[in-house]
């Protein structure tokens, strides 16, 4: 089946880590996906990883993929206050890769 | 260039009544993606337009829900009769091509039925 799960809050102080978890069931996605969404915003896509590959950096971004447990997580590193948001996982659908199957998003809250 | 524009950006009405949604997708995008979040839970696909046809209505709920997109520019949503459990935030996205990092997503509209 199709099902893609998150926690759904992470808090951490600024300028520590942040770790963002995901699991999802579907092992033929070929791509996934990280998006943000701010207050009064739209998605925003930070990061993709082709199912071939166990890791993406992207300056502050790390993705981490783990295909044997079905695992993704997104590290923020040196965390800001303009990272607070809702974050969330996503994997293309295995027969129509332009479907995406999402979490139910992270919030992220990033206190001084 | 602009990007995708979703009206209005909030609606609240009442059970029972009609509430059209619309999406202006990026300009010679074909490609274009309705979802909705229903509060708390996660994103679900509605459905997609390659120009004025539909490729992919497969989560669209009942039918209740009409979606449009004619001359494939903009797009519409109708929800008749809305109910309760209609409320949610409403994403369109497009792109380009298809797959992959092409997608971009408007602000939403978030639908309240009282």
């Amino acid at each position: 089946g199709e099902d893609v799960e998150q926690s759904l809050f992470l808090s951490v102080r600024e300028g520590d880590s942040s770790v963002i978890n995901c699991t999802y069931t579907d092992s033929s996605s070929t791509y996934l996906y990280w998006y943000k969404q701010e207050p009064g915003a739209g998605l925003q896509l930070l990061t993709y990883i082709f199912s071939n590959m166990d890791m993406k950096q992207d300056q502050r971004l790390t993705v981490l993929l783990n295909k044997k447990d079905k695992h993704l997580s997104l590290r923020i590193a040196d965390t800001q206050t303009g990272d607070s948001a809702i974050y969330f996982c996503a994997e293309s659908h295995r027969y129509n890769t332009d479907k995406l199957i999402f979490g139910t998003g992270t919030r992220l809250q990033v206190f001084p | 260039e602009a990007g995708v524009t979703q009206f209005p950006s909030h609606s609240v009405i009442e059970k029972g009544q009609t509430v059209t949604l619309r999406c202006d997708p990026i300009s010679g995008h074909d490609n274009l993606y309705w979802y909705r979040r229903v509060m708390g839970k996660e994103i679900k696909f509605l459905l997609h337009f390659v120009k004025e046809s539909k490729q992919d209505e497969s989560g669209m709920p009942n039918n209740r829900f009409l979606a449009e997109r004619t001359g494939g520019t903009y797009s519409t949503l109708k929800v008749q009769p809305a109910e309760l459990e209609d409320s949610g935030v409403y994403f369109c996205a497009s792109s380009q091509e298809r797959g992959q990092d092409g997608y971009t997503f408007g602000s939403g509209t978030r639908l309240t039925v009282v």
